[in-house]
């Protein structure tokens, strides 16, 4: 099966950057899709096809990817940003072929 | 806007049957425009995805757990809904339905449910 594997954790200061990272082999040949979860909530999707976001995701939430590596990128971190974030792909010649990413914890300090 | 939720037992004994059900509100299950899906997330872990039922009634399963899940579809009802064999311990996790969407020859999953903490335990 397809492994997708994420920092388990992101510490940063409000106002930083964050960048997420997920690993994956030819990653970039995929479409990745990000999701926040937090708290005792469901998942939230706010990256869709690498880089679009749904409607109502602020436009702090960006993404790239290529090669082995996804990103998500949160620019300018509030408060409530701080969650858990997974990457997650699709892959036709993987079983299963949904797959999500290994999660990572994004505090603001 | 389109609304899930998850009903059913939240205790089990083991070896029982976990059986739950998503009632869908806002769209029609008949709708070929979702994959009608289950995610599970064991307490502190990531997530899972454990299959799903389309319009049709075709499925197709995580195979960790293939030989143990059913996924239907009830348009009637307008529901769908899981049920796992044989449960034990390791099978305690919070439930989630969720749509599956195609998009540029891939897959997302755009609505959820709330969950549905599933705990087996003697």
């Amino acid at each position: 099966s397809y492994i997708l594997t994420q920092p388990p954790s992101v510490s940063l200061a409000p106002g930083q950057t964050a960048r997420i990272a997920c690993g994956g082999n030819k990653i970039g040949t995929k479409s990745v899709h990000w999701y926040q979860q937090k708290p005792g909530q469901a998942p939230v999707l706010v990256v869709y096809d690498d880089t679009d976001r749904p409607s109502g995701i602020p436009e702090r939430f960006s993404g790239s990817n290529s090669g082995n590596t996804a990103t998500l990128t949160i620019s300018r971190v509030e408060a409530g940003d701080e969650a858990d974030y997974y990457c997650q792909v699709w892959d036709r010649s993987s079983d299963p072929p949904y797959v999500f990413g290994t999660g990572t914890k994004v505090t603001v300090l | 806007q389109v609304q899930l939720q998850e009903s059913g037992p939240g205790l089990l004994k083991p070896s029982e049957t976990l059986s739950l059900t998503c009632t869908v509100s806002g769209v029609s299950a008949s709708s070929g425009r979702y994959y009608w899906t289950w995610i599970r997330q064991p307490p502190g872990k990531g997530l899972e995805w454990i299959g799903y039922v389309y319009y049709g009634g075709s499925t197709n399963y995580n195979p960790s757990l293939k030989s143990r899940v059913t996924i239907s579809l009830d348009t009637s009802k307008n529901q769908f809904s899981l049920k796992l064999n044989s449960v034990t311990a390791a099978d305690t996790a919070v439930y989630y339905c969720a749509t599956a969407r195609m998009w540029s020859n891939s897959y997302y999953f755009d609505y959820w449910g709330q969950g549905i903490l599933v705990t087996v335990s003697s």
